[in-house]
């Protein structure tokens, strides 16, 4: 079973420059999530989705952040214009259902380095 | 923002010891997981414990949760080279399903 795919691996922008990471989850699995992970920190959960719904953005930067999730399936997450703050690792992770407390399947991330 | 702290920040032993790592929490859960994260690499599920559960084991691991306390364990025994990597510890506080909050993190070293 292939797992979270994620691309691109690593982006190098310059500040004000727009970015799209992309993800592609498990086959089957409903929920998708896009997490921040800062160097020397635990992941913090920008978005949700539960099939093609947002479900919990909360902690999503609405200014310069946005992503969708069409047809339920790949997600995209976009920053524009990224900051130099946003240097980070961009995690998208997948879970089979509706219910809390599922084991999340994490991809690879994306490192993005803003200069 | 981070739910729990996790002690050590930092952890370096030797091939064949035994490695335990500490994670405390603010909120009530219902239930509390750890994750593995090898450097460069997204997170690994390694055991999920639920907020009536006390202990756990997998394999070589053994997990204790006391949620009067709001503090759970992760013991790693005889541990090996390839379990270098940052643990996490993360909770369902149970506000919003299938939110996870992850403490910051213990880096383990096993030293061959």
């Amino acid at each position: 079973e292939a797992g979270v795919v994620q691309s691109p691996r690593y982006k190098i922008i310059e500040k004000k420059q727009p970015v799209a990471f992309w993800c592609n989850p498990i086959s089957g699995h409903n929920t998708l999530y896009w997490y921040l992970q800062n160097l020397g920190q635990g992941p913090e959960l920008l978005i949700r989705y539960e099939n093609e719904e947002a479900v919990d953005d909360s902690q999503l930067p609405k200014d310069r952040f946005s992503a969708e999730r069409l047809k339920g399936v790949d997600s995209t997450l976009k920053i524009q214009p990224a900051e130099l703050g946003d240097s980070a690792v961009y995690l998208c992770a997948s879970s089979p259902g509706l219910a809390g407390g599922e084991t999340q399947y994490f991809g690879p991330g994306t490192r993005l380095l803003v200069l | 923002s981070q739910q729990g702290e996790e002690d050590p920040q930092a952890l370096s032993i030797q091939e064949g010891e035994n490695a335990t790592m500490n994670c405390s929490y603010k909120t009530s859960i219902n239930n509390l997981q750890w994750y593995r994260q090898n450097s460069g690499r997204g997170l690994v599920h390694l055991i999920l414990i639920r907020s009536n559960e006390r202990e756990k084991h997998s394999g070589r691991l053994r997990v204790t949760l006391d949620t009067s306390k709001k503090s759970s364990s992760l013991l790693i025994t005889a541990s090996r080279a390839a379990d270098t990597a940052s643990y996490f510890c993360a909770t369902d506080e149970g506000t919003s399903y299938g939110k996870l909050t992850f403490g910051q993190g213990t880096i383990l070293t096993v030293h061959p």
